[in-house]
């Protein structure tokens, strides 16, 4: 079962644009984390943001958390081409496992 | 980069086979897993591991086992391979226990065919 869900799951956007992915989940967390995915590579991770944490930042990443919506957002400011990837939002299972959602695909056009 | 190397990269096999999947660290971390990755489903652990011969099964485990003899070798098996086990292997390591707040790091992933 999937605890972290983001929407969309596809975003286009132009070289410059900011680009916004949001991320639910069901179950109450400790922490949340972001990671990104280039085509034919593995996941790196971007930032991890705890309960107590409304809002964190990351050079051009943005993140916030909002526990009584039980649900995240990533923000990449003046997007650029080679942050084209995929991006998952990962949670806590309540059995204490990593759970990915099945992510956003970004695609900046140059 | 993490430390994180699997094998083989790729691989074609044919169904009923046994496949054996490696994964070695550098980084002498306790805690490695074994996820795949498919189209509509994400990344879904497969095992994981919290130290040599300690494994535990995650939510697809069956028709894969798993073995752990040294930190630094987490190795995945795939006793009698089936066209649904074609996917994305990816292998990850972690200090700790990933829900106290750590990381973990992932390989470059291993892509399995059956056919």
């Amino acid at each position: 079962s999937q605890q972290g869900e983001e929407d969309p799951q596809a975003l286009s956007i132009q070289e410059g644009e900011n680009a916004t992915m949001n991320c639910s989940y069901k179950t109450s967390i400790n922490n949340l984390q972001w990671y990104r995915q280039n085509s034919g590579r593995g996941l790196v991770h971007l930032i991890l943001i705890r309960s107590n944490e409304r809002e964190k930042h990351s050079g051009r990443l943005r993140v916030t958390l909002d526990t009584s919506k039980k649900s995240s957002s990533l923000l990449i400011t003046a997007s650029r081409a080679a942050d084209t990837a995929s991006y998952f939002c990962a949670t806590p299972s309540n059995t204490g496992k990593l759970i990915f959602g099945q992510g956003t695909t970004l695609q900046v056009k140059p | 980069d993490a430390g994180i190397t699997q094998s083989p990269r790729h691989k074609v096999t044919e169904t009923g086979t046994p496949v054996t999947l490696r994964c070695h660290q550098t980084e002498n971390h306790r805690y490695m897993y074994w996820y795949r990755q498919d189209p509509g489903h994400g990344l879904r652990l497969i095992h994981y591991s919290y130290g040599v011969k300690d494994t535990d099964k995650g939510e697809v485990s069956d028709g894969y086992s798993v073995s752990r003899s040294k930190t630094e070798d987490f190795l995945l098996t795939l006793e009698s391979a089936t066209s649904s086990q074609t996917s994305v292997y990816f292998c990850a390591i972690s200090e700790v226990r990933s829900p106290s707040g750590n990381t973990i790091y992932f390989g470059e992933g291993s892509w399995l065919t059956v056919v």
